[in-house]
């Protein structure tokens, strides 16, 4: 059973200030690593799929950075915005098998206080 | 490009009614998946398939629930008969070519099903 933790559960931040949260995830037969963000009443909406140990990703005021050898991986959001609310979903596939079904975490329920 | 499609958006039904959700992926995606998310969980993969064949249905309740692509491009899931357990957000996702893990899953906007 692959166990893929996020913390914390929830996050109230104040509009401009910089946050950033947490996915955990089993190193062993790591394959990648998918950040979504979830806006509710919408689609679950692709920020990043990381695949190599170090690597970074950028997108506009959002990063995450990957550690595939302690299994962990961050997810940075500078100068939160209202729009940033969310809650933010990792997803870890492993190299098991042919099938490539994502296992999620529970999420991080981001909100951004004006 | 239109993403991916799904219907009804929310559904309520009595314990031990049928109910079937509809998904249309984005064209040309080869891979579709259906996911079911229970308040307070995340998204838990029910079923993968790849054109109109079965990859993975290791999770999908096989007593109550089944899925079909026909033709490779449309899919249904259908719950017979729901119990209240089932209530959650059934989630239909695409990706391009799948059995790559590094291929991004598109997802539709969800179907919330209430069981009373």
């Amino acid at each position: 059973i692959l166990n893929v933790e996020q913390s914390p559960q929830s996050l109230h931040v104040q509009e401009g200030d910089s946050t950033n949260f947490t996915c955990s995830f089993p190193s062993s037969n790591f394959y990648a690593l998918h950040w979504y963000r979830w806006e509710t009443a919408k689609s679950p909406e692709a920020l990043f799929v990381m695949t190599l140990n170090g690597d970074e990703k950028k997108k506009g005021r959002i990063s995450a950075t990957l550690n595939t050898k302690e299994g962990y991986s961050y997810l940075y959001i500078k100068g939160s915005q209202p729009e940033d609310s969310a809650t933010y979903l990792c997803a870890f596939t492993n190299s098991g098998g042919g099938a490539d079904g994502l296992t999620f975490g529970k999420g991080t329920h981001l909100i951004i206080q004006p | 490009e239109a993403g991916v499609a799904q219907s009804p958006r929310y559904k309520i039904i009595e314990k031990r009614q049928s109910v079937a959700f509809w998904c249309n992926p984005i064209s040309g995606h080869a891979t579709l998946y259906w996911y079911q998310q229970i308040l307070g969980q995340g998204p838990k993969l029910l079923i993968q398939f790849q054109n109109n064949g079965v990859v993975d249905d290791s999770q999908l309740p096989k007593d109550r629930f089944s899925a079909e692509r026909l033709k490779g491009v449309d899919s249904t899931l259908k719950i017979q008969p729901a119990k209240l357990e089932d209530s959650a957000v059934y989630l239909c996702a695409s990706s391009s070519i799948g059995r790559r893990v590094t291929d991004t899953q598109y997802f539709g906007p969800g179907t919330r099903l209430t069981v009373l």
